[in-house]
């Protein structure tokens, strides 16, 4: 595998399911992402790992849980969500830096939510 | 705070045709800017990006990009479109401020029309 990697693809769940997102980077990065993408708005950062330490959550709901084992995987926890939280979840990560850094993205959960 | 607004949401343009897709950035400090491309999908790849130093600056496909400073703008031009440029544009922007977060635009849905 090369670049950033995410699975599954595509995730059904019902509003009380609980189910995780999965994402590895197999650039040697330091800092992972977790986006979300809805339709017309833009790419809305919910969490970043700089060298395995959360630095930003952006207020996201509790509903969403992040978990960072190690540099190269990253993982989204998802308990109780709503209709409105359908949308396409991207990981990316890129080189812990002053923001000059590109950003690499993987391909993205497709997550429809009951 | 940053942001960026993408003033067009769809551009269709015939193939062979060139295209401008428009980005303006609001940053009172100095900044970094991206354009990703997202094919049906998959995740954002990058196209370009300008640090600094000359400010026309050459990506992947054929597209390249001018920073005008006074104009706060970041505008992709490709002197002629293929179909298989049909996707959509992202223009984002950060600074040595901001570490490691990016601010993206709302995209721009480019279709070539064979």
């Amino acid at each position: 595998e090369t670049g950033v990697t995410q699975t599954p693809r595509h995730l059904v769940m019902g509003m009380t399911n609980k189910k995780s997102l999965k994402c590895e980077q197999h650039l040697g990065h330091n800092a992972m992402y977790w986006y979300k993408q809805s339709a017309k708005k833009p790419l809305e950062l919910m969490f970043v790992y700089s060298l395995e330490e959360r630095v930003e959550n952006n207020s996201v709901p509790s509903r969403f849980s992040p978990e960072c084992p190690n540099s190269s995987h990253l993982f989204l926890h998802l308990h109780t969500l709503q209709p409105e939280d359908s949308a396409l979840y991207l990981c990316a990560s890129s080189q812990e830096g002053s923001g000059a850094n590109e950003q690499f993205f993987g391909p993205g959960t497709r997550l429809t939510v009951l | 705070a940053q942001s960026v607004t993408q003033l067009d949401s769809q551009v269709p343009v015939f193939e062979e045709a060139p295209v401008e897709l428009r980005c303006n950035y609001s940053s009172s400090v100095s900044v970094y800017l991206f354009w990703y491309v997202q094919y049906p999908n998959q995740g954002l790849q990058l196209l370009l990006k300008y640090l600094s130093g000359s400010t026309l600056v050459k990506g992947i496909n054929g597209f390249e990009a001018e920073f005008n400073k006074s104009q706060t703008s970041f505008h992709l031009r490709k002197p002629s479109v293929h179909i298989s440029d049909t996707a959509e544009y992202f223009c984002a922007v950060s600074s040595p401020n901001t570490g490691n977060q990016f601010y993206f635009g709302t995209g721009t849905s480019l279709t070539v029309i064979p």
